[in-house]
């Protein structure tokens, strides 16, 4: 079955600071998702990644999708409080269009 | 355009009851998802409903079931709870196929067995 690997599991940061999260497939993706979590709250959608070496932005926000489509990578630069949650990415290998697999995600804490 | 609801939000059952637990999709979203949610396994796929059909089962057993209605609202149940049922389970809809287009959760439900 599809293998996916989220590192790192837990980021504590001070507030200002970079944070990056990388994502990990053992096959080759079709196409991958990103989410966000708040402590209490449910997973919000960032982002879909297609396309082969993709790079996506959204304010502070950089998603990249690598060459090979079996790896991506949320990278949050100069991080503010508001962005504390757990980032999942979300996998889908092309075997199934009808699931979602998630990784186990990142918790970023920020220390203002 | 409201969200995804669930209910209950919060339920606590003991070993051996069975539980249903309900889901309403964004209006127009036909695909319907159910994901469990723990601190030591994340967020696992349960099942995918589109158009009252079940398209893709997760690996959990068959104490664990569900169905969708003609409305898209879907539903699912456990029965005979153990305590390892514990968990936020969490539904999500989208237009059409889950793996290509955003999901959107709704807040969950919170079982707790005792």
């Amino acid at each position: 079955g599809q293998q996916v690997m989220q590192i790192p599991q837990y980021q504590h940061v001070q507030e200002g600071e970079d944070f990056t999260t990388y994502c990990n497939s053992s096959t080759t993706l079709s196409n991958i998702q990103w989410y966000k979590q708040r402590p209490g709250g449910h997973p919000v959608f960032l982002i879909q990644l297609v396309k082969s070496g993709e790079v996506k932005k959204q304010k502070r926000l950089t998603f990249q999708f690598g060459e090979a489509k079996k790896n991506s990578s949320l990278h949050i630069t100069a991080t503010q409080t508001t962005d504390v949650g757990t980032y999942f990415c979300a996998l889908n290998s092309g075997g199934s269009n009808y699931k979602l697999t998630f990784g186990k995600g990142t918790l970023l804490t920020v220390n203002p | 355009k409201a969200g995804v609801t669930q209910t209950p939000r919060y339920l606590i059952k003991t070993r051996g009851q069975q539980v249903t637990l309900s889901c309403s999709p964004i209006s127009g979203h036909r695909s319907v998802s159910w994901y469990q949610q723990t601190p030591g396994q994340g967020l696992q796929f349960l099942f995918e409903y589109f158009s009252e059909t079940q398209r893709n089962k997760g690996n959990f057993p068959g104490r664990f079931s569900g169905r969708q209605f003609s409305n898209s609202r879907s539903e699912m149940n456990v029965s005979t709870l153990e305590l390892g049922d514990s968990a936020l389970y969490l539904c999500a809809s989208s237009q059409g196929t889950p793996s290509n287009q955003p999901q959107h959760f709704g807040d969950g439900t919170r079982l707790s067995i005792l």
